[in-house]
């Protein structure tokens, strides 16, 4: 079975460019979160999606945004780069994002460079 | 609001010697603590998990950790290193109602001499 699959793998954008990056969570699993991994740091929550609701949000600006379609894949989008937006951006998905506890397995991650 | 705290950014161990890695949390209910592990270029991979019960777990690649709500600690213990284990640990507390909005440490790098 797939895991989870993170397009693209890397890419290098422009101050002030927007950018989508895209997750494909494991079949079955309805729950896809998203972090951002700075380079030296640990991985911050953006975002949590559960049946193609939003379930969670972290200390991120409206900049950051994103949904999750029928599928249960998901697109994260950041409007208006700025250079410190360089960072991993990792997708994880789980089975449940409700009141049972379910592993989360991560993709690899989309490097995002931001010059 | 929960956190996590690695007071080691950097350790060091000789191939064959044990291994600690130290982690506190901070959060006002019963949490929900993790240990992943992150190689260069790669996504995080659970090593293991507490949720409740025994406070000794046991995970993959002979990694186990040990919960103690005294201490507001989660540290993970290797009997014995190998070079392949030379990676970032990242250590992570999630509130009980859901496991997808982790709050991960700052992570430790462990390297391994032979």
């Amino acid at each position: 079975d797939a895991g989870v699959t993170q397009s693209p793998t890397h890419l290098i954008k422009t101050r002030g460019q927007q950018v989508t990056l895209r997750c494909s969570p494991i079949s079955g699993h309805k729950s896809v979160s998203w972090y951002q991994q700075v380079l030296g740091q640990g991985p911050q929550f953006i975002f949590q999606y559960y049946e193609k609701e939003e379930r969670g949000r972290g200390n991120f600006p409206d900049r950051f945004s994103a949904r999750q379609f029928p599928n249960y894949s998901s697109e994260l989008n950041v409007n208006a780069l700025l250079l410190g937006d360089s960072a991993l951006y990792l997708c994880a998905s789980s089975l449940s994002g409700g009141p049972s506890v379910t592993e989360a397995f991560f993709g690899q991650g989309t490097r995002l460079t931001v010059v | 609001a929960q956190s996590v705290t690695q007071p080691d950014i950097h350790i060091t161990v000789s191939e064959g010697a044990s291994l600690e890695l130290r982690c506190n949390y901070s959060y006002g209910a019963t949490p929900y603590l993790f240990w992943y592990v992150q190689s260069p270029g790669q996504g995080l991979q659970l090593l293991l998990k507490y949720f409740s019960g025994d406070t000794l777990v046991q995970g993959i690649k002979g990694f186990e950790a040990e919960f103690k709500r005294s201490q507001s600690s989660f540290n993970l213990r290797k009997p014995s290193v190998h070079w392949s284990d030379a990676a970032e640990y990242f250590c992570a507390v999630a509130p009980g109602y859901n496991n997808n909005d982790m709050r991960f440490g700052a992570g430790t790098r462990l390297t391994v001499k032979p």
